[in-house]
């Protein structure tokens, strides 16, 4: 049972343009989500987050907005760069899980940012 | 500050031999976990140590098992290698368990092939 689901394995998108990247979860006692790039060979690199109690964390270029209703959410990037070319993972935790903390991620979405 | 190390970087074993992976965290660092990346899967979570005990496991048999020592490095192992155990081994780390700021930081991970 895949409780976050990337259901893009791969987006492509024009230098300059936004990048949206989306990520649905079933798990209604996940609060707290995040986004995670990695390069080929390289482990992954955390981006931004956002807790459930907000619908919306901007930090620079990279924006994740959160909908609760819909368990849905998703990261903008505006504007795209070719270094933004890498894989995507969305991760998702209980933090209310106390110790029982762990991340549960989604299969990823490669994203090309073409020049 | 040091990022998170895994050693080796890249493995080659055979069928039904075991193996350990070594992974330092950040320094200051007391938590450690453990995930399996696989193109058909993505990121799986194996496990989670904290002050050297065990604190969350996730779904993989009792042939993947791991510890953690007193300075927070942490090692892996898989015994009785199977051919699907082929895989990227992410080590992260992060400053303490049960906090809501659950930021992780990854290493680059161990490339395991198993012939």
């Amino acid at each position: 049972d895949q409780q976050v689901k990337q259901n893009s394995p791969s987006l492509s998108v024009q230098e300059g343009r936004i990048s949206i990247l989306n990520c649905d979860y079933t798990n209604s006692m996940f609060d707290y989500f995040l986004w995670y790039k990695k390069y080929p060979a390289e482990g992954p690199t955390f981006l931004i987050s956002i807790s459930s109690i907000k619908d919306k964390n901007e930090d620079g270029r990279f924006t994740v907005f959160l909908n609760k209703s819909a368990k849905h959410l998703s990261l903008h990037i505006v504007p795209s760069q070719p270094g933004d070319s890498a894989v995507y993972f969305c991760a998702a935790s209980a933090a209310s899980g106390g110790s029982n903390y762990k991340l549960t991620f989604g299969k990823g979405t490669l994203l090309t940012v073409n020049p | 500050k040091a990022g998170v190390t895994q050693t080796p970087r890249y493995l080659i074993k055979t069928r039904g031999q075991q193996v350990t992976l070594s992974c330092s965290p950040i320094s200051g660092h007391r938590s450690v976990s453990w995930y399996q990346q696989t193109p058909g899967q993505g990121l799986q979570f194996l496990f989670e140590y904290f002050s050297e005990t065990q604190r969350n496991k996730g779904n993989f048999p009792g042939r993947f098992s791991g510890r953690q020592f007193s300075n927070s490095r942490s090692e892996m192992n898989v015994s009785t290698l199977e051919l699907g155990d082929s895989a990227l081994y992410l080590c992260a780390s992060r400053l303490t368990a049960g906090l809501a700021y659950n930021e992780q930081f990854f290493g680059p991970g161990t490339r395991l092939t198993v012939l």
